[in-house]
């Protein structure tokens, strides 16, 4: 049972670049979410799934793209990188919404230049 | 406006020492209150939660944490502080309004421990 797994760990994107982050988790969660950390400002909530094929905004969508073909993947899709994606990028997963426990993955950290 | 805060962005503490670190939130109505932790290079983890009952809920790793709704605060402490403890800890909400979708995390106390 592996969790929650995120790829890459690192990377490194030049202005206008464009990638995808991806998100697996095998316990069978219906939620996902993505979030950002930036030094001193905590979590962001970027984009959340309730199930296949379902998505909603966050927080602090702009930039960013997500789909959800699947319950196991959710991957997190920037276009046109811009420096001020420059952050660290985490997935995680719940069994149901609210009161439920999220688990996070390891995180990927962006730097875009 | 609605916000999680965490008055303290860095504490150090002799291990051993007692703990207690601070969180208040504003929001109309009591939202579901966590307190989560990363270490060094780590995703979060969640140390305990409280939706409702009794104002002193017991975590992992020997953590607590005490609502007092008086006050909006959900301050988490800890007796006696170990090495490993050094950390960053996130106190978190779930609104009661938006579909129960949206965790709110406050800015997060970076612990550091003396030997």
């Amino acid at each position: 049972n592996a969790g929650v797994t995120q790829t890459p760990k690192f990377r490194i994107l030049k202005i206008g670049q464009s990638m995808t982050l991806q998100c697996a988790q095998d316990m069978n969660h219906n939620y996902m979410y993505w979030y950002r950390q930036d030094p001193g400002m905590g979590l962001k909530l970027i984009y959340y799934s309730v199930g296949a094929g379902i998505t909603d905004k966050g927080e602090v969508p702009n930039g960013y793209n997500v789909s959800r073909s699947t319950t196991e993947d959710f991957p997190l899709r920037l276009e046109l990188a811009a420096p001020s994606q420059t952050s660290v990028y985490f997935c995680a997963s719940s069994y149901t919404s609210g009161s439920s426990e999220q688990y996070f993955g390891p995180g990927t950290r962006l730097t875009v230049t | 406006a609605q916000s999680v805060t965490q008055p303290d962005i860095h504490i150090t503490v002799s291990e051993g020492a007692s703990l207690e670190l601070r969180c208040n939130y504003s929001y109309g109505a009591t939202p579901y209150l966590f307190w989560y932790v990363q270490s060094p290079g780590q995703g979060l983890q969640l140390l305990l939660k409280y939706f409702s009952g009794d104002t002193l809920v017991q975590g992992i790793k020997g953590f607590e944490a005490e609502f007092k709704r008086s006050q909006s605060s959900f301050n988490l402490r800890k007796p006696s502080v170990h090495w490993s403890d050094a950390a960053e800890y996130f106190c978190a909400v779930v609104p009661l309004s938006g579909g129960y979708n949206k965790l709110i995390f406050g800015a997060g106390t970076r612990l550091a421990v003396h030997p």
